[in-house]
């Protein structure tokens, strides 16, 4: 059964520190795996890593993949409010438009 | 650009009642799913499609029927609906081409009473 597990499901900061979200994967024909940043409504997407791309950047937020050990990470440095959301992680199968998704890690960062 | 749009944003149905969600994309993608999202649940795939005519089931496909026969088109249907319906429910599309991510509509919260 595939599967997609974030940890930690809920963390609070303050406002200037950095923080990790972990993203681990056991699902079959992996051809990529995506970040989003849900807040109120729709999930908008941050950052797709794939075999060709495992690293990607972009202001504050950076992500890795490791596809030996099955694992991505979402770093966000210098946090500011406007950073609490719930992030998501997804695997996109190969052969199909399936995306597996966890159940996503609650940010709340205070002032 | 509207990009995924979903009506409507809210309904409330009564238990054994049928409904059909919308979803439009004026993006041209050939590929549109439909989630929904439950509290500790995560989103959960209920029906996809990879272009006009073609539909396949998700993961939770029981209870919903889908139809894709335009490109910019995918409605849901509930065929008779249940208080296990009680969700929010999201659209999303993406391109056939490469690599491409899929964008999500504002999502359609429904309860069922």
């Amino acid at each position: 059964e595939d599967k997609v597990v974030q940890s930690p499901l809920s963390l609070v900061v303050h406002e200037g520190d950095t923080v990790t979200l972990n993203c681990s994967y056991e699902v079959t024909n992996f051809r990529s795996l995506l970040w989003y940043k849900q807040e109120k409504k729709a999930p908008t997407f941050l950052f797709m890593l794939t075999s060709s791309g495992i690293e990607k950047k972009s202001g504050r937020l950076s992500s890795i993949l490791d596809k030996k050990e099955l694992f991505s990470i979402l770093n966000i440095t210098a946090t500011q409010t406007g950073d609490s959301a719930v992030y998501l992680c997804a695997v996109e199968k190969g052969g199909s438009e399936k995306l597996v998704f966890g159940k996503g890690t609650k940010l709340t960062v205070n002032p | 650009n509207a990009g995924v749009t979903q009506t409507p944003k809210f309904q409330v149905l009564k238990t054994g009642q049928s409904m059909t969600l919308q979803c439009a994309q004026d993006m041209n993608h050939e590929y549109m799913s439909w989630y929904r999202q439950d509290p500790g649940m995560g989103l959960r795939l209920i029906h996809y499609s990879v272009g006009a005519g073609i539909t396949d089931q998700g993961e939770v496909p029981n209870g919903y029927n889908v139809s894709r026969s335009t490109t910019e088109d995918f409605p849901l249907r509930l065929l008779s609906a249940a208080p296990s319906q009680t969700s929010v429910y999201f659209c999303a599309s993406r391109g056939r081409s490469g690599y491409q991510p899929q964008h999500f509509g504002d999502g359609t919260r429904l309860s069922i009473l």
